[in-house]
């Protein structure tokens, strides 16, 4: 079975700090992606990455970067976080253009 | 308008009842359609992975797509009470981006 594990299931920080999610996936697979998903808005692409060490922007990248510097591991930053990124974040892999695998998602407060 | 879209419910049925669940999409471009379970606070669970036109079915679910129409459609069989969670399209092709676009969901309820 695929597996997608997100470092924490829950996170409170304080407006202003830098904030890391993790995400590590154990099928090789060449794609990953961090979405955000809020009531009424649905799942929202912010970043993916489909090699190590490239990345593309989605749909709503702004104060938002990420890293990935080694195949299985794919990271999202939160430069400064404000209270408007409180949310979902769900990390996905793919090995195509086809079907993605979710973590459990992390539920960030921003205070 | 949205590329993808799904009515978002609540969609509420007795237990047994058949359930069907729809997204009409706008790119012809799209090749791949997937749906996906959500319970509450959990992340997306694949659900049913289909390519290009025509049905698939799994157990109690059957899932369709209809191209020339840019229509999908989830079937549940003999709906459970642990079938109640949010359920999502998703879609992508051949080209362009590769991350999916998804559907925003519909919120399924299964009284027993």
């Amino acid at each position: 079975d695929v597996k997608v594990t997100q470092s924490s299931r829950y996170l409170v920080k304080r407006t202003g700090e830098k904030v890391f999610l993790e995400c590590v996936q154990d099928m090789d697979h060449e794609n990953m992606f961090w979405y955000r998903q809020d009531p009424g808005l649905g799942l929202r692409l912010i970043y993916f990455s489909y090699d190590v060490k490239m990345k593309e922007k989605g749909d709503i990248p702004e104060g938002y970067s990420v890293s990935r510097e080694k195949k299985e591991r794919f990271s999202l930053i939160l430069e400064s976080a404000s209270t408007n990124q409180t949310s979902m974040y769900l990390c996905a892999s793919s090995p195509h253009n086809t079907e993605a695998f979710f973590g459990q998602g992390t539920r960030l407060t921003v205070v | 308008q949205k590329e993808v879209e799904q009515d978002p419910g609540p969609l509420s049925v007795p237990e047994g009842a058949i359930v069907s669940l729809n997204c009409t999409y706008s790119n012809s471009a799209f090749q791949y359609f997937m749906w996906y379970r959500q319970y509450s606070r959990k992340g997306p669970e694949l659900l049913m992975y289909t390519y290009s036109s025509g049905n698939k079915e799994d157990g109690r679910f059957t899932a369709q797509v209809d191209k020339s129409s840019k229509y999908i459609s989830l079937f549940i069989r003999d709906s459970q009470p642990s079938d109640s969670a949010t359920y999502l399209c998703a879609m992508s092709g051949d080209t362009g981006r590769r991350a999916l676009t998804f559907g925003s969901g519909t919120r399924l309820q299964v009284q027993p």
